[in-house]
């Protein structure tokens, strides 16, 4: 079966790098994409490709079937849900993973 | 503007009751996608459609059921053999090759 897999929860510190791993079992997907989401309002793209990429604080790294975002200096602001997601005839996402960020 | 609306953003039935959720776009993609949220879990894929009058069944099809007669327009019916229908759910539409999926707002439903 098709799926992407990332941690349910990361934990970090306010002001370090954060790590959020993801990867995928969906043979013919070849882009990540990475969205942002607050409870209760729309998903939002932070970062997308099948090469390393950077927007802002966030980071992508890729390999094949695995991408990490990066978010940098992190704020207790950024705290929410973060989705990993590939594409084949649709677009697959994770089962998310909420970032807590402690001050 | 450009965008994805879903209405209404709360919405409240009776048990067994079927609802209509709309979500309607104007960045002329072809692709478009229900997906619900439960507190604590992720998003899951209800339907989706690639095309006009064409759709296939998410990982958690049973007790919905969707239409694509316009390609701006692809509402979702929670019917009343959905069991636990009261949740958060989101909508979306990306491109033919699907290189991003713009949400809308998203739609409350509580089933009372």
């Amino acid at each position: 079966k098709d799926q992407v897999f990332q941690p349910s929860t990361v934990a970090s510190s306010e002001g370090a790098v954060v790590e959020i791993f993801c990867n995928h079992s969906v043979s013919n997907a070849y882009n990540f994409f990475w969205y942002l989401h607050f409870p209760g309002c729309a998903p939002r793209l932070l970062v997308k490709g099948s090469k390393p990429s950077q927007q802002g604080r966030y980071n992508m790294t890729y390999e094949r079937f695995s991408s990490s975002l990066l978010i940098l200096q992190v704020r207790e602001a950024d705290a929410a849900v973060y989705y990993c997601a590939c594409n084949t005839d649709k677009l697959i996402f994770g089962t998310g993973t909420r970032l807590q960020v402690f001050p | 503007d450009g965008g994805i609306t879903q209405s209404p953003k709360y919405l409240f039935r009776k048990e067994g009751q079927n609802v209509t959720l709309s979500c309607e776009q104007n960045l002329n993609h072809d692709a478009m996608y229900w997906y619900r949220q439960d507190p604590g879990q992720g998003l899951r894929l209800i339907y989706y459609s690639q095309i006009v009058n064409d759709f296939q069944k998410g990982d958690i099809a049973e007790g919905y059921s969707v239409s694509r007669e316009k390609k701006e327009s692809f509402p979702l019916t929670v019917t009343s053999a959905q069991k636990n229908p009261t949740a958060f759910y989101l909508c979306a539409s990306s491109d033919r090759r699907n290189t991003e999926a713009f949400f809308g707002q998203g739609t409350r439903l509580t089933v009372v």
